[in-house]
């Protein structure tokens, strides 16, 4: 089955700080998406890429499909306390046409020191 | 905008017994899936439902099924709980019509306990 690394696992970072994270796959997919998770709370939505070679912003998070489609990666500029959470990638193959669930990374735990 | 909405927050519930836990699709969406995500991992499928139907199911045993109904929103039900079924349940919900099925928007979650 396919089958997602993520890294790094964790890191731990001082605020203002770049941040990058990513993902690779064994297999291609058409869809990323990332996600960022607080505790007891479902994942939100960060930043969604359809096509390969799309460079997506949102705010100050930048994210990549790698032009393989097997790749993506999650930048993070001047880190704040806020970011602090559980950030996810997934991905999904629609080439057999009837594949509808997300794969997910294991994440990687952002922590940031004020 | 109501966002995807998930009962009960929380629940506990000893082996044997059974479950059904409910979500509601964001305003617009027709699609729903469920996910279970244990401590420390990513989400796993369980399965999408569609048009009233099953549309695709993850490697879950038969105790886990679900059901749509007529306004979209979905239940999760899971009988002969075990220990292993402690975990927080997840329902995303996107949509066909947008061309964007994949992009899933996910609920805060169920969060269950089995004793």
């Amino acid at each position: 089955g396919q089958q997602l690394n993520q890294s790094p696992q964790s890191m731990f970072i001082q605020e203002g700080e770049d941040v990058s994270m990513n993902c690779t796959s064994s297999s291609i997919f058409n869809t990323w998406l990332w996600y960022k998770q607080e505790p007891g709370e479902g994942p939100v939505l960060l930043i969604a890429l359809y096509k390969a070679g799309e460079l997506t912003s949102n705010g100050r998070l930048t994210a990549q499909f790698g032009i393989t489609r097997k790749d993506s990666f999650l930048n993070i500029s001047a880190s704040i306390p806020s970011d602090v959470g559980i950030y996810f990638c997934a991905g999904l193959d629609r080439s057999g046409g009837s594949n509808y669930k997300l794969t997910f990374g294991k994440g990687t735990l952002l922590t940031v020191n004020p | 905008d109501a966002g995807v909405t998930q009962s009960p927050t929380h629940l506990i519930k000893t082996r044997g017994q059974q479950v059904t836990l409910r979500c509601s699709p964001k305003s617009g969406h027709d699609t729903v899936s469920w996910y279970q995500q244990a401590l420390g991992q990513g989400p796993q499928f369980i399965f999408q439902y569609y048009e009233e139907e099953e549309r695709q199911r993850g490697n879950f045993p038969d105790r886990f099924s679900g059901h749509q109904f007529p306004n979209y929103s979905s239940e999760l039900n899971v009988n002969a709980l075990l220990l292993g079924d402690s975990a927080l349940y997840l329902c995303a919900s996107s949509s066909i019509t947008s061309g964007r099925t994949n992009t899933q928007y996910f609920g805060p979650g169920t969060r269950l306990t089995v004793l």
